[in-house]
């Protein structure tokens, strides 16, 4: 039973649209949620992060909304490009949790077609 | 380059022969972590440490051992491998407790048959 649960499993966007993906958690503990990047061959990487006393943060063409009392948060990439196709994953953490243990979502394939 | 490294990176083995993936990190970092990926199910953690003789069970640990013997070692050991540990591993690492931002090496695709 995942406590992360991401969707879409898939995603096709356009070149320069907006691609969103969407994250819902169930334990009120988690208070870190960071988004991992993940391209073919590779291990994933630390893309964004966000904390639940702020409602968005941004970096550049990403950004996380984060919804405390839906117990949600999404990934929005705008002016998506051929270069951010990957699969992203979400994940949640606890700050008490002594394993330090990331939650992660199934993940998401991002495509983005020229 | 800051960097953790694993070996082998593809691995094909049959049911119960013993195997390692090792694992190695070069930035003194205190915490890490074995990770396993299957499709839909995302990242889940099979074993971390917290620091050299310091280990415990993550989420999916059944079947797998694990050993910090140096602080820039943490090895992953199937000691009678069976075909639904067939998965991607990841290893990761990061600096200390509070610092949540982990570093994934190159993956390690095994398959038991």
């Amino acid at each position: 039973q995942q406590q992360v649960k991401q969707s879409p499993q898939s995603l096709i966007v356009q070149k320069g649209g907006i691609s969103i993906i969407n994250c819902a958690y169930e334990n009120t503990a988690f208070d870190y949620f960071p988004w991992y990047q993940q391209f073919p061959g590779k291990g994933p990487a630390l893309l964004i992060a966000i904390r639940p006393d702020v409602s968005e943060k941004k970096e550049g063409r990403f950004t996380i909304s984060f919804n405390k009392s839906a117990k949600q948060f999404s990934l929005h990439i705008m002016d998506s490009q051929p270069g951010d196709s990957a699969t992203y994953f979400c994940a949640a953490s606890e700050s008490e949790n002594a394993g330090n243990m990331l939650t992660f979502g199934g993940g998401t394939r991002l495509m983005v077609k020229p | 380059e800051a960097q953790v490294t694993q070996n082998p990176r593809y691995l094909i083995t049959v049911t119960g022969k013993k195997l390692t993936v090792t694992c190695s990190q070069n930035m003194n970092h205190e915490y890490m972590s074995w990770y396993r990926q299957d499709p839909g199910l995302g990242l889940r953690q099979i074993y971390y440490s917290m620091n050299v003789e310091v280990t415990d069970k993550g989420d999916v640990p059944e079947g797998y051992k694990v050993s910090r013997k140096e602080k820039r070692n943490f090895p992953l050991i199937l000691e009678s491998p069976s075909p639904n540990q067939t998965s991607l591993y990841f290893c990761a690492s990061s600096l200390r407790l509070a610092s949540y931002e982990q570093y994934f090496g190159p993956g390690t695709r095994l398959t038991v048959t």
